[in-house]
């Protein structure tokens, strides 16, 4: 079945520090790649995304490209801010439909 | 409108009570999806409706009860529940296409007392 491998959490960095968070993916086909992001208290909000190889979804200076030889869809950005404190879940949806999650990253920015 | 609308925000309810939480969009999307998270955890999928018909129930205790009156609404009627039950419960709805994610609403704090 379809599987969505995120690196551990929790992760602490820097203000202006360059954030990367690991996303691997199990899936049959071809499946569309989202990263998601849930702020304390709120919701799941969607990121950005990407549904096919080489695609790169980008939104707020985030960004993450479709690798389908290493199925990968590693989450960067350049220079985080202590408002991008929050947890990320990556996930993907396959042809089955319905959407697959990581366990999810807490990330905690200081200033 | 692209948003889905949760209400209420927070519930609180004994294990003998019953109580309903309800979710709204009006973004034209067929599917309708119900999670429970417990912190710090991804989302577990509960309920999928597809144009109004429960289409998935991932082994969900009859506790929990969930209708589609219209395909804009879905609710999920509670009763008899556990503390174990206490969670955020997030609603979202989607295209039919895989080229699309969830939108989620801001969800329902529960605690069962």
């Amino acid at each position: 079945g379809d599987s969505v491998t995120q690196m551990e959490g929790p992760v602490t960095l820097s203000e202006e520090a360059f954030l990367t968070i690991n996303c691997t993916y199990t899936a049959t086909g071809y499946p569309s790649l989202f990263w998601y992001v849930q702020y304390p208290g709120e919701g799941l909000q969607l990121l950005l995304k990407a549904t096919k190889a080489d695609d790169k979804g980008s939104n707020k200076g985030f960004e993450a490209t479709y690798r389908k030889e290493t199925t990968s869809f590693h989450l960067e950005k350049g220079s985080v801010q202590v408002s991008d404190s929050a947890v990320y879940f990556c996930a993907l949806r396959s042809s089955a439909r319905q959407l697959t999650f990581g366990s999810g990253t807490q990330l905690t920015v200081l200033p | 409108d692209t948003e889905v609308t949760q209400t209420p925000k927070h519930l609180v309810m004994g294990m003998t009570n019953k109580k309903s939480l309800k979710c709204e969009q009006h973004m034209g999307h067929r599917a309708m999806y119900w999670y429970k998270q417990k912190a710090k955890k991804p989302p577990e999928l509960m309920f999928v409706y597809s144009y109004e018909k429960l289409s998935i129930n991932e082994s969900v205790p009859s506790r929990f009860s969930p209708e589609c009156p219209n395909s804009s609404l879905l609710n999920l009627h509670l009763h008899a529940l556990q503390p174990e039950d206490s969670a955020l419960y997030l609603c979202a709805s989607s295209q039919e296409s895989m080229n699309y994610g969830y939108t989620f609403g801001s969800g329902t704090r529960l605690t069962v007392v």
